[in-house]
């Protein structure tokens, strides 16, 4: 049973791209949450999904940030115009049900040059 | 609200020796509590986990965790330290069966001594 995937592994943009990080979670799982890791840092929710819908994005900064959990694929972080400030790593989780216990994906380690 | 709370960002066993990981609680509801392992560039992977059952929880690579409601603590334990347990470790609380999300303390960083 594959655990939770994501790509790309590392990403590298320049100032004003755009990234783009796929999460496709445990097979069965419906529920996906995604953290960003700062170094030194915890990890602090950003958004929690649930097929098509949007649960929970109180963690998700007001701009250039969205997500989305289509019926079919993966799910995407989409990051525009980036900054410096957002290299960091991004974890996506998935859980069978709300609540439950979380299982992590490698992360996307993202540099912003 | 939740949050956690990791006392020593840093701590240093010599091989063979205890392995004793801090992590106080809060929560204004019944909670779930985890611990993870993070090694070097990789992601994380759950260690142990309470979920209302047994307050002493056995997870895997030998490490345990005992849930004290009193203290609100949830200390990760392990007898005997060995090389590899060297990573990053971190507790996360989330509310039972409700929470969107859950909430990482700052992570505590294991060295072990040869």
């Amino acid at each position: 049973n594959a655990g939770v995937m994501q790509n790309p592994r590392h990403l590298v943009r320049r100032r004003g791209q755009e990234a783009r990080l796929r999460c496709s979670p445990m097979k069965g799982h419906s529920h996906v949450y995604w953290y960003r890791q700062l170094p030194e840092e915890g990890l602090k929710f950003m958004v929690y999904l649930q097929k098509e819908n949007i649960i929970d994005e109180s963690g998700m900064p007001k701009e250039r940030f969205s997500a989305e959990f289509p019926k079919e694929g993966p799910s995407i972080l989409r990051i525009q115009q980036v900054v410096r400030g957002d290299s960091a790593a991004y974890f996506c989780a998935s859980s069978l049900k709300r609540g439950e216990t979380q299982y992590f994906g490698p992360g996307t380690r993202l540099l912003v040059l | 609200a939740q949050s956690v709370t990791q006392l020593g960002s840093h701590v240093s066993v010599s091989e063979g020796a205890l392995v004793l990981l801090r992590c106080n609680y809060s929560s204004s509801v019944p909670p779930y509590l985890f611990w993870y392992v993070q090694y070097p560039n990789q992601g994380l992977q759950l260690l142990l986990k309470y979920t209302s059952a047994a307050t002493l929880v056995k997870g895997i690579n030998g490490f345990e965790a005992e849930f004290k409601k009193s203290e609100t603590s949830f200390h990760l334990t392990k007898p005997s330290a060995h090389m590899s347990d060297a990573a990053e470790y971190f507790c996360a609380v989330s509310e039972a069966n409700t929470g969107n999300q859950f909430y990482f303390g700052t992570g505590t960083s294991l060295t072990v001594i040869p």
